[in-house]
């Protein structure tokens, strides 16, 4: 129940194109849901995140889409830069001390 | 403002020996947590620190330890290393209070195990 489940596992993307990832998550105790990315040799970095009393959060070129009866999250990158390149993960908590990431998805934009 | 500082960045070590990893947190952080990331595995959760003391505990036997000194700089300990434990292990600081998600995450110390 402390899953949560990301894919795909990899995404090619064209430059100025729309990238998606999704995410599933089984506890619904989960109340924190952040996106981190990382790039070679970097940790992860904080990039968007969202509470389940909300459907959407936008910042910039990144969304956050949230369905709570599904327990499905998504994160949408608009006008993907070759910049974007990178792994990104989803996570879960409740109280965001203790995350649950997903596997990551290792994603490639191509210019 | 400096970020989450983990020495050494690199570490060598064989089975059975022991390893000792040091993180400091952004000044004024008072919430320290490690995670483990490796290939197959992901990013795990090891456990967290609060004003010195072990708020949060992940599933990781016993041979996985740390603490928080009074500054709030935490250490990691791995005791009779294995080779499945050669990872990257990540600390990350946070302000620590309710509320205070944003985890801020350091590069890492890439442990290899022969």
């Amino acid at each position: 129940q402390q899953q949560v489940k990301q894919s795909p596992q990899s995404l090619i993307v064209q430059k100025g194109g729309i990238s998606i990832i999704n995410c599933a998550y089984e506890n619904t105790a989960f109340d924190y849901f952040p996106w981190y990315q990382q790039f070679p040799g970097k940790g992860p970095a904080l990039l968007i995140a969202i509470r389940p009393d909300v459907s959407e959060k936008k910042e910039g070129r990144f969304t956050i889409s949230f369905n709570k009866s599904a327990k499905q999250f998504s994160l949408h990158i608009m006008d993907s830069q070759p910049g974007d390149s990178a792994t990104y993960f989803c996570a879960a908590s409740k109280g965001a001390q203790k995350l649950v990431f997903g596997q990551g998805t290792r994603l490639t934009i191509n210019p | 403002k400096a970020g989450v500082t983990q020495t050494p960045r690199y570490l060598i070590k064989t089975r059975g020996q022991q390893v000792t990893l040091s993180c400091s947190p952004i000044s004024g952080h008072r919430s320290v947590s490690w995670y483990q990331q490796t290939p197959g595995q992901g990013l795990q959760f090891l456990f967290e620190y609060f004003s010195e003391t072990q708020r949060n505990k992940g599933n990781f036997p016993g041979r996985f330890s740390g603490r928080q000194f009074s500054n709030s700089r935490s250490e990691m300990n791995v005791s009779t290393l294995e080779l499945g434990d050669s990872a990257l292990y990540l600390c990350a600081s946070s302000l620590g209070g309710v509320g205070d998600e944003k985890l801020f995450f350091g590069s890492g110390t890439q442990l290899s195990v022969l």
